[in-house]
Protein backbone atom coordinates (compact mmCIF):
# COMPACT_ATOMS: atom_id res chain seq x y z
CA UNK A 1 0.00 0.00 0.00
CA UNK A 2 1.45 3.18 -1.07
CA UNK A 3 1.55 5.47 2.07
CA UNK A 4 3.74 8.10 4.25
CA UNK A 5 4.26 7.14 7.36
CA UNK A 6 5.33 8.98 10.53
CA UNK A 7 6.42 8.15 14.38
CA UNK A 8 5.54 8.72 16.83
CA UNK A 9 2.19 9.74 16.20
CA UNK A 10 1.68 11.33 19.57
CA UNK A 11 4.87 12.56 21.95
CA UNK A 12 5.04 15.26 25.11
CA UNK A 13 8.29 16.13 26.01
CA UNK A 14 9.84 18.85 27.89
CA UNK A 15 11.98 22.21 26.80
CA UNK A 16 15.55 21.40 25.66
CA UNK A 17 15.22 17.83 25.30
CA UNK A 18 15.89 16.80 21.44
CA UNK A 19 13.75 14.86 20.07
CA UNK A 20 12.99 13.39 16.28
CA UNK A 21 10.16 12.71 14.20
CA UNK A 22 10.34 10.06 11.57
CA UNK A 23 8.53 10.19 7.85
CA UNK A 24 8.91 7.17 5.77
CA UNK A 25 7.64 7.17 2.20
CA UNK A 26 7.40 3.95 0.04
CA UNK A 27 6.57 5.67 -3.31
CA UNK A 28 9.84 6.34 -4.93
CA UNK A 29 8.74 10.15 -4.58
CA UNK A 30 11.12 13.13 -5.03
CA UNK A 31 10.03 15.06 -3.00
CA UNK A 32 9.16 15.39 0.61
CA UNK A 33 8.55 18.12 3.23
CA UNK A 34 7.68 18.78 6.62
CA UNK A 35 4.31 21.38 7.89
CA UNK A 36 3.42 22.37 10.85
CA UNK A 37 -0.61 23.25 11.39
CA UNK A 38 -1.72 25.49 14.12
CA UNK A 39 -5.49 26.84 14.42
CA UNK A 40 -5.96 29.92 12.61
CA UNK A 41 -2.35 29.58 10.84
CA UNK A 42 -3.35 26.64 8.25
CA UNK A 43 -0.56 24.15 7.31
CA UNK A 44 2.98 26.28 7.05
CA UNK A 45 6.15 24.65 5.47
CA UNK A 46 9.14 24.19 7.48
CA UNK A 47 11.95 22.37 5.02
CA UNK A 48 11.11 20.58 1.87
CA UNK A 49 13.87 18.82 -0.09
CA UNK A 50 13.85 18.47 -3.73
CA UNK A 51 15.96 14.97 -3.59
CA UNK A 52 18.77 13.21 -1.84
CA UNK A 53 21.16 15.69 0.19
CA UNK A 54 18.86 18.01 -1.24
CA UNK A 55 17.08 20.70 1.04
CA UNK A 56 15.44 24.08 1.50
CA UNK A 57 14.34 25.90 3.99
CA UNK A 58 10.08 26.80 3.98
CA UNK A 59 8.63 29.61 5.55
CA UNK A 60 8.81 28.60 9.10
CA UNK A 61 12.29 26.56 9.68
CA UNK A 62 13.32 28.10 12.61
CA UNK A 63 14.06 25.87 15.61
CA UNK A 64 14.73 22.66 12.98
CA UNK A 65 16.59 20.86 10.83
CA UNK A 66 16.41 18.07 8.40
CA UNK A 67 18.05 15.56 6.48
CA UNK A 68 17.75 13.35 3.60
CA UNK A 69 20.67 10.76 3.45
CA UNK A 70 18.12 8.27 1.81
CA UNK A 71 15.32 9.06 -0.79
CA UNK A 72 12.47 7.40 1.65
CA UNK A 73 13.44 9.15 5.02
CA UNK A 74 12.98 12.85 5.80
CA UNK A 75 13.48 12.98 9.68
CA UNK A 76 12.50 16.53 11.52
CA UNK A 77 14.82 17.17 14.28
CA UNK A 78 14.63 19.22 17.05
CA UNK A 79 17.69 19.89 19.25
CA UNK A 80 16.25 21.95 21.31
CA UNK A 81 12.40 22.10 21.54
CA UNK A 82 10.53 24.92 22.96
CA UNK A 83 6.57 25.18 23.97
CA UNK A 84 6.35 27.68 21.18
CA UNK A 85 7.12 24.17 18.70
CA UNK A 86 3.84 22.91 20.58
CA UNK A 87 1.67 21.76 17.19
CA UNK A 88 0.38 18.94 14.76
CA UNK A 89 3.32 18.41 11.99
CA UNK A 90 2.94 16.51 8.83
CA UNK A 91 5.10 15.00 6.43
CA UNK A 92 4.02 14.71 2.76
CA UNK A 93 5.91 13.48 -0.09
CA UNK A 94 5.01 13.67 -3.98
CA UNK A 95 6.75 13.33 -7.39
CA UNK A 96 8.38 16.26 -9.17
CA UNK A 97 6.08 16.13 -11.88
CA UNK A 98 2.72 15.32 -10.20
CA UNK A 99 3.64 17.77 -7.67
CA UNK A 100 0.28 15.81 -5.92
CA UNK A 101 1.30 15.86 -2.02
CA UNK A 102 0.62 12.64 -0.36
CA UNK A 103 0.48 13.43 3.41
CA UNK A 104 1.13 11.14 6.28
CA UNK A 105 -1.04 11.02 9.46
CA UNK A 106 0.32 13.25 11.72
CA UNK A 107 2.37 13.99 14.99
CA UNK A 108 0.87 15.74 17.71
CA UNK A 109 3.84 17.34 19.62
CA UNK A 110 3.50 18.73 23.30
CA UNK A 111 6.22 20.76 24.46
CA UNK A 112 6.16 21.40 28.16
CA UNK B 1 2.50 38.69 2.57
CA UNK B 2 -0.26 36.34 2.12
CA UNK B 3 0.43 33.95 -0.74
CA UNK B 4 -3.10 32.11 -0.23
CA UNK B 5 -6.05 33.57 1.37
CA UNK B 6 -9.03 32.31 2.37
CA UNK B 7 -11.10 34.74 3.52
CA UNK B 8 -14.09 32.11 5.10
CA UNK B 9 -12.86 31.12 8.19
CA UNK B 10 -16.68 29.21 8.82
CA UNK B 11 -19.22 28.28 6.87
CA UNK B 12 -22.46 26.74 8.03
CA UNK B 13 -24.98 25.06 5.87
CA UNK B 14 -27.80 23.19 6.02
CA UNK B 15 -27.71 19.36 4.08
CA UNK B 16 -28.57 20.06 0.32
CA UNK B 17 -27.46 22.90 0.12
CA UNK B 18 -24.86 24.27 -2.33
CA UNK B 19 -21.77 25.94 -1.07
CA UNK B 20 -18.86 27.94 -2.29
CA UNK B 21 -15.39 28.23 -0.54
CA UNK B 22 -13.13 30.84 -1.36
CA UNK B 23 -9.46 31.15 -2.50
CA UNK B 24 -7.37 33.82 -3.96
CA UNK B 25 -4.06 33.64 -4.63
CA UNK B 26 -0.87 35.92 -5.47
CA UNK B 27 1.89 34.91 -7.34
CA UNK B 28 4.41 36.63 -10.10
CA UNK B 29 4.97 33.32 -11.78
CA UNK B 30 3.45 32.48 -14.98
CA UNK B 31 3.58 28.87 -14.43
CA UNK B 32 2.35 27.79 -11.45
CA UNK B 33 0.11 25.33 -9.35
CA UNK B 34 -3.30 25.31 -7.40
CA UNK B 35 -4.44 22.17 -5.01
CA UNK B 36 -7.42 21.83 -2.92
CA UNK B 37 -7.32 19.57 0.20
CA UNK B 38 -9.86 18.31 2.71
CA UNK B 39 -8.87 17.59 6.38
CA UNK B 40 -12.17 15.85 7.91
CA UNK B 41 -12.54 15.61 12.04
CA UNK B 42 -10.31 12.62 11.50
CA UNK B 43 -7.39 14.96 10.80
CA UNK B 44 -6.03 12.87 8.05
CA UNK B 45 -5.18 15.27 4.79
CA UNK B 46 -7.24 14.59 1.54
CA UNK B 47 -6.22 15.61 -2.23
CA UNK B 48 -8.84 16.59 -4.23
CA UNK B 49 -7.34 18.33 -6.84
CA UNK B 50 -4.61 19.74 -8.83
CA UNK B 51 -4.79 23.08 -11.16
CA UNK B 52 -1.58 24.42 -13.19
CA UNK B 53 -1.80 27.54 -14.59
CA UNK B 54 -2.21 26.98 -18.04
CA UNK B 55 -5.32 24.90 -17.82
CA UNK B 56 -7.96 27.04 -16.87
CA UNK B 57 -11.37 24.58 -17.70
CA UNK B 58 -13.51 24.36 -14.63
CA UNK B 59 -13.75 20.87 -13.83
CA UNK B 60 -16.70 18.79 -12.02
CA UNK B 61 -16.37 16.12 -10.19
CA UNK B 62 -19.12 14.57 -8.87
CA UNK B 63 -20.62 16.83 -6.60
CA UNK B 64 -17.58 18.85 -6.59
CA UNK B 65 -16.47 21.13 -8.95
CA UNK B 66 -13.92 23.89 -9.21
CA UNK B 67 -13.35 27.48 -11.19
CA UNK B 68 -10.66 28.66 -11.55
CA UNK B 69 -9.93 32.01 -12.86
CA UNK B 70 -6.58 33.71 -13.70
CA UNK B 71 -8.32 37.02 -14.14
CA UNK B 72 -9.09 37.54 -10.62
CA UNK B 73 -6.40 35.22 -9.25
CA UNK B 74 -9.14 32.69 -8.12
CA UNK B 75 -9.70 29.20 -7.48
CA UNK B 76 -13.25 28.45 -6.19
CA UNK B 77 -14.18 25.21 -4.86
CA UNK B 78 -18.04 24.69 -5.55
CA UNK B 79 -20.12 21.70 -3.26
CA UNK B 80 -23.47 20.92 -4.83
CA UNK B 81 -26.61 19.35 -2.67
CA UNK B 82 -24.07 19.29 0.46
CA UNK B 83 -23.91 16.42 2.55
CA UNK B 84 -23.05 15.89 6.49
CA UNK B 85 -19.63 13.88 5.27
CA UNK B 86 -18.42 17.12 3.84
CA UNK B 87 -17.93 19.09 7.28
CA UNK B 88 -14.39 19.18 7.25
CA UNK B 89 -11.72 21.76 6.85
CA UNK B 90 -10.54 22.34 3.49
CA UNK B 91 -7.72 23.96 2.44
CA UNK B 92 -5.91 25.93 -0.69
CA UNK B 93 -2.66 26.10 -1.70
CA UNK B 94 -0.64 27.39 -4.29
CA UNK B 95 3.16 26.62 -5.60
CA UNK B 96 5.27 27.71 -7.65
CA UNK B 97 7.56 26.28 -10.48
CA UNK B 98 10.53 28.59 -9.51
CA UNK B 99 10.12 28.20 -5.75
CA UNK B 100 9.59 24.67 -5.11
CA UNK B 101 7.69 25.79 -1.81
CA UNK B 102 4.01 25.26 -0.99
CA UNK B 103 1.91 27.87 0.47
CA UNK B 104 -1.54 27.08 2.09
CA UNK B 105 -4.29 28.95 3.18
CA UNK B 106 -5.74 29.20 6.49
CA UNK B 107 -8.75 26.84 5.55
CA UNK B 108 -12.30 27.15 5.40
CA UNK B 109 -14.19 25.26 8.43
CA UNK B 110 -17.57 23.73 6.62
CA UNK B 111 -20.38 22.43 8.84
CA UNK B 112 -23.16 20.70 6.94
CA UNK B 113 -25.83 20.67 9.60
CA UNK B 114 -28.58 17.47 8.94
Amino acid sequence: EAQVTQNPRYLITVTGKKLTVTCSQNMNHEYMSWYRQDPGLGLRQIYYSMNVEVTDKGDVPEGYKVSRKEKRNFPLILESPSPNQTSLYFCASSTLTALTQYFGPGTRLTVL
Amino acid sequence: AQKVTQAQTEISVVEKEDVTLDCVYETRDTTYYLFWYKQPPSGELVFLIRRNSFDEQNEISGRYSWNFQKSTSSFNFTITASQVVDSAVYFCALMWNTGNQFYFGTGTSLTVIP
